[in-house]
């Protein structure tokens, strides 16, 4: 039963245009959420978060958008670079309870 | 400094072996967590320290896996009579502290990639 879900495994898209990484969660307790890349044979790396107070947040080309009511997610990337290309994954939480992944999207921004 | 490392970085081994995968956390973060990421899915949870006790350990599949930080610092993660499916990578994040109850940014290793033949 999978509470943190990205329907999308893969996503291609075009250097310059936007990029934008889906997530849906089942569990109406969490209320925060965090979103991290991955490179091949590193570890994920801290992109971005969301508290459930707010339903946007931004830092600098990344943005992060929260609709609680339909307990979905999306982070999108204006504009993408090939840099970008990576494993993204959503992960969430309640106070006071350990992180939930979602099983990632592998984004290829193609020059 | 120095992020967070973990050794080795492969480990192949045999069914029924006994294998030990070390985490050094960065200097100064007292939480500290393994996860186990299998082929095509996101980290799952194992593990959970704060300074040398184990806060939370129901991540943990079963008793074959055991985990210990007896100084607050390193983590060793062990896994008795190893199967084929505890074929994974193995992620050890830390963070500086876990006052909020939130788990803010954990800073991940690069793993150690577990085959188990």
């Amino acid at each position: 039963d999978q509470q943190v879900k990205q329907n999308s495994p893969s996503l291609s898209v075009q250097e310059g245009r936007i990029s934008i990484l889906n997530c849906d969660y089942t569990n109406s307790m969490f209320d925060y959420f965090l979103w991290y890349k991955k490179y091949p044979a590193e570890g994920p790396t801290f992109l971005i978060s969301i508290s459930s107070i707010k339903d946007k947040n931004e830092d600098g080309r990344f943005t992060v958008f929260l609709n609680k009511s339909a307990k979905h997610l999306s982070l999108h990337i204006v504009p993408s670079q090939p840099g970008d290309s990576a494993v993204y994954f959503c992960a969430a939480n309640n106070y006071g309870q350990n992180f939930v992944f979602g099983p990632g999207t592998r984004l290829s921004v193609l020059p | 400094g120095a992020g967070v490392s973990q050794t080795p970085s492969n480990k192949v081994t045999e069914k029924g072996k006994y294998v030990e995968l070390r985490c050094d956390p960065i200097s100064g973060h007292t939480a500290l967590y393994w996860y186990r990421q299998s082929l095509g899915q996101g980290p799952e949870f194992l593990i959970y320290f704060q300074g040398t006790g184990a806060a939370d350990d129901s991540g943990l599949p079963n008793d074959r896996f055991f985990a210990v930080r007896p100084e607050g610092s390193v983590s060793t993660l062990k896994i008795q009579r190893t199967e084929r499916g505890d074929s994974a990578v193995y992620l050890c994040a830390s963070s500086p502290t876990r006052t909020s109850g939130y788990n803010n940014e954990q800073f991940f290793g690069p793993g150690t990639r577990l085959t188990v033949l």
